[in-house]
């Protein structure tokens, strides 16, 4: 069965510098991977998705991730955080092995950037 | 563009009470689904259609029904809420193909 783990419940940084929100997956064929942010008392927003193609992903606000087969992670990344980045993460896998083609849901991370 | 509209945002309700949740789509996606969320447990599938007149079971289908008439709307029926059942829901929408979901804003509930 497909799976994602994100293995941190919190991640701290502060303003300026890089972030980084692990993510490890686990899917049978090809995997289509993607990033959620939720800010409080919201839905989720989309950030960016791998599909096919080059490795390193650009999505909105200037977040990043970067799809390694070999380590099955989709680390999603930030050269410089900002305060009004903090918020809930999620990364999530579409299924295409059930009939229902969901996506299947980390845990959450957590971020939280400091001024 | 609305894009997905739930309701209601939120509802305090008693146990043994009928529920539903609206999700109404106006982007045409054939795709449909209903989430739960909790805190540590992120977001679960309830159920889902994969197109009008089609349901199928989700990850925790078990106290919820849905149905799929038309395209546009996919309204989560609770035929008698139990506290267990308190949670934020979430309705989303999407294409066959393997891009992105679009989610409303929510609908929490409380079960008293």
């Amino acid at each position: 069965a497909q799976s994602v783990a994100q293995p941190e419940d919190q991640v701290n940084v502060a303003e300026g510098n890089p972030l980084t929100v692990k993510c490890t997956y686990s899917v049978s064929g090809n995997p289509y991977l993607f990033w959620y942010v939720q800010y409080p008392n919201r839905g989720l927003q989309f950030l960016l998705k791998y599909i096919t193609g080059d490795n390193l992903v650009k999505g909105s606000y200037g977040f990043e991730a970067e799809f390694n087969k070999s380590q099955t992670s989709f680390h999603l990344k930030k050269p410089s955080a900002l305060v009004s980045d903090s918020a809930l993460y999620f990364c999530a896998v579409r299924d295409f092995n059930q009939a229902g083609t969901a996506l299947i849901f980390g845990k959450g991370t957590t971020l939280s950037v400091s001024s | 563009i609305a894009g997905i509209t739930q309701a209601p945002t939120s509802q305090i309700l008693a146990a043994g009470r009928r529920m539903t949740l609206r999700c109404t789509q106006d982007m045409r996606h054939n795709a449909m689904y209903w989430y739960r969320q909790d805190l540590g447990l992120g977001l679960r599938l309830i159920h889902y259609s994969n197109t009008a007149g089609t349901t199928g079971k989700g990850e925790v289908p078990d106290g919820y029904s849905v149905s799929r008439a038309n395209t546009d709307d996919f309204p989560l029926t609770l035929a008698s809420a139990v506290p267990s059942q308190t949670s934020v829901y979430f309705c989303a929408s999407g294409t066959a193909g393997p891009g992105e979901l679009f989610f409303g804003e929510g609908s929490r509930l409380t079960v008293l």
